[in-house]
């Protein structure tokens, strides 16, 4: 199965900066499947990106995915307070499908 | 739009078994990508498995082949999910969700979770 490690495990920053966080998988994700989720505290992970680079509806424009075959990246342009969460990438392009680590954004 | 709602939070005894459900309402049940997934405490997301209800047969991660079965009943637009030989470490919240297209992928619509207690 492909083993996806994201990076780094905690990022601390303040609103307004920009957030980069990395999705590194052990084998090329096929056809740009890997999705990117939120998660807060007590709530159901919310999917924010799918296809690599493609935002769901409602996903705000400051989120951007991008990357290919084994490196995959989440960029938010400008942090919101609602921003920080913890992180997932998932890639569903081979079975079974696989979860990261996940990143946790927390306010500096 | 699609909402999910599971079951309720169970306490179990090791070695028993749980079942675990997720009513859908909205879209068309049997052309949905469903996953089961599960988070335990302070740790994160793990794919069980997942069932097209168009297509029937379920598809199962190897930690959990023949321990889970997963299931979906079209008269009732639900899913379910069923542990077996539960332990400790079965400890976590449940969450079913899923895609609008008949293939397992990302997960657009998620449940509100299930929180399953394994404790003698």
């Amino acid at each position: 199965e492909i083993v996806l490690t994201q990076s780094p495990d905690t990022l601390s920053l303040s609103p307004g900066e920009r957030a980069t966080l990395s999705c590194r998988a052990s084998q090329t994700v096929s056809s740009f499947s890997l999705a990117w989720y939120q998660q807060k505290p007590g709530q159901s992970p919310r999917l924010l990106m799918y296809a690599a680079s493609a935002r769901v509806a409602g996903t705000p424009d400051r989120f951007s995915g991008g990357g290919s075959e084994t490196d995959f990246t989440l960029t938010i342009g400008r942090l919101e307070p609602e921003d920080f969460a913890v992180y997932y990438c998932h890639q569903y392009g081979s079975s079974p499908p696989t979860f990261g680590g996940g990143t946790k954004l927390e306010i500096k | 739009q699609v909402h999910l709602v599971q079951s309720g939070a169970e306490v179990k005894k090791p070695g028993s078994s749980v079942k675990v459900s997720c009513k859908t309402s909205g879209g068309t049940f049997s052309r949905f990508g469903i996953s089961w997934v599960r988070q335990a405490p302070g740790h994160g997301l793990e794919w069980m498995g997942g069932i097209i209800p168009m297509f029937g047969a379920a598809d199962y991660a190897q930690k959990f082949q023949g321990r889970v079965t997963i299931t979906a009943d079209d008269s009732t637009s639900t899913g379910y999910m069923e542990l077996s030989s539960l332990t400790s470490d079965d400890t976590a919240v449940y969450f079913c969700a899923l895609g609008e297209k008949p293939v397992v992928e990302y997960l657009e619509y998620w449940g509100q979770g299930t929180q399953l207690t394994v404790s003698s």
